[in-house]
């Protein structure tokens, strides 16, 4: 079977760095995406990654080892806006995105 | 319109009862998808269109029926609904299949009582 795996739930503190892992197992592999989710809105896109090695989008970056079948999201400075969700999705080979369930990650001040 | 709506914001619903959730895109994407999100769960895909006139079955599509009459519209039917299909339900458009991002709809919250 196809399966995403990512922690539920993490903390961290404001203006900290946060790292988000995703592992995955899927029939074939075309990218992975990171989106953010706030709490009763639509996910929203972060970023996309096909190739190995990190991309990096202002405080958010995502790094991929598809060896590995794995990815991180890295959160930088973070802020309290940045309390939400984040999902993790993976293009099988039938280019269908499979979901992990998400990573709520609570900012303390 | 901006983007992908969708309608009704909330919805309690008797069991048995047909439903239709609306979806309208303005960005002239080819695909759009339907997926339910449950709590502990990732997103699900019901059902998708690859283009007006084409339309394919997700990982679970059972008991939900789609259409795709146009490039805008893409409309997902509750024949006879269940407690089960109580859920919150997101409509999503890409430019393309293969490696466009996903853009979604705002969602809808469906009970099913």
């Amino acid at each position: 079977g196809q399966n995403i795996d990512q922690p539920t739930e993490m903390t961290a503190t404001e203006g900290a760095i946060v790292q988000i892992n995703c592992t995955y197992q899927t029939s074939g592999f075309n990218g992975l995406f990171w989106y953010q989710q706030h709490a009763g809105e639509a996910p929203t896109f972060l970023s996309y990654n096909v190739l190995d090695g990190l991309e990096e989008k202002g405080r958010f970056s995502s790094f991929l080892s598809r060896s590995k079948g794995y990815s991180y999201l890295l959160l930088k400075e973070l802020q309290m806006k940045d309390s939400a969700s984040y999902l993790c999705a993976v293009r099988d080979s039938n280019y269908q995105l499979i979901w992990g369930a998400g990573t709520k990650l609570i900012i303390k001040p | 319109i901006a983007g992908i709506t969708q309608a009704p914001t909330s919805q309690i619903l008797a069991a048995g009862r047909r439903m239709t959730l609306r979806c309208t895109q303005d960005m002239r994407h080819n695909a759009m998808y339907w997926y339910r999100q449950d709590l502990g769960l990732g997103l699900r895909l019901i059902h998708y269109s690859n283009t007006a006139g084409t339309t394919g079955k997700g990982e679970v599509p059972d008991g939900y029926s789609v259409s795709r009459a146009n490039t805008d519209d893409f409309p997902l039917t509750l024949a006879s609904a269940v407690p089960s299909q109580t859920s919150v339900y997101f409509c999503a458009s890409s430019e393309g299949q293969d490696t466009d991002t996903q853009y979604f709809g705002p969602g809808t919250r469906l009970t099913v009582l």
